[in-house]
């Protein structure tokens, strides 16, 4: 069974374009991240979610919205696409949210790469 | 401003010697830190996490230490093989967030 599991893997778009991102985790966690990678291999973290409450937005543009129906869920809808949103985005989840003393290791999903023509 | 540097974005070793890569950081006080494998195509993968209270860290053939006086972290894979060649993802925890290095590549020659 896959821990993090994202749909689609690959995303072929043109600019101007609206298109989803869906993450499911089937490890229990209370916790979900939305990644993105760029071409110089940065993992950059976009948004965090901890029992369905946005915890992190960091500084992203508000054509990305993150939607947490609920705990194991968390999809990433982008609007109007734009040319430099091409990249590879990484769904995450963990037990308890990162930076707390305690905090858990994050578990990865396979990634989306996204193509904005 | 934070920075999170690891050395070279490239290592090439011989099958059998030890690879030892780099993680420095800037204007960042970790809770703890933690060090990710990636491979071609897929999402990273956990191998390793120190706290700033532990000084040294192992599992298997992977070592971990965590000086936070020079803000540094070493990641040592001893013995190593074909089969850990990979790009390499130092993270560090606080603030609610894992913030990574851009990884070091290693790549073991048989």
């Amino acid at each position: 069974d896959t821990a993090v599991s994202q749909t689609p893997k690959y995303l072929v778009t043109q600019m101007g374009n609206d298109k989803s991102i869906k993450c499911e985790q089937n490890l229990g966690h209370d916790t979900m991240y939305w990644y993105k990678q760029d071409s110089k291999k940065f993992l950059k973290i976009m948004f965090s979610y901890n029992n369905k409450e946005l915890i992190i937005n960091e500084t992203v543009p508000n054509r990305f919205s993150p939607k947490s129906p609920d705990k194991a869920h968390l999809n990433l809808h982008i609007n109007s696409l734009e040319l430099g949103d091409s990249a590879v985005y990484f769904c995450a989840s963990s037990h308890f949210l990162a930076g707390e003393v305690g905090a858990d290791t994050q578990y990865f999903g396979p990634g989306t790469r996204l193509t904005v023509l | 401003s934070q920075k999170i540097e690891q050395n070279s974005e490239a290592l090439n070793i011989q099958e059998g010697k030890t690879a030892t890569l780099t993680c420095n950081y800037t204007n960042y006080s970790p809770a703890y830190l933690q060090w990710y494998r990636q491979d071609p195509g897929r999402g990273p993968v956990f191998l390793l996490l120190i706290r700033e209270n532990e000084k040294e860290k192992r599992k298997e053939r992977l070592k971990v230490t965590f000086d936070t006086t020079l803000k540094q972290s070493l990641f040592h894979i001893t013995a190593s093989q074909p089969a850990d060649s990979a790009t390499y993802l130092c993270a560090l925890g606080g603030d609610y967030k894992l913030s990574f290095g851009a990884g070091t590549t290693v790549t073991v020659r048989a």
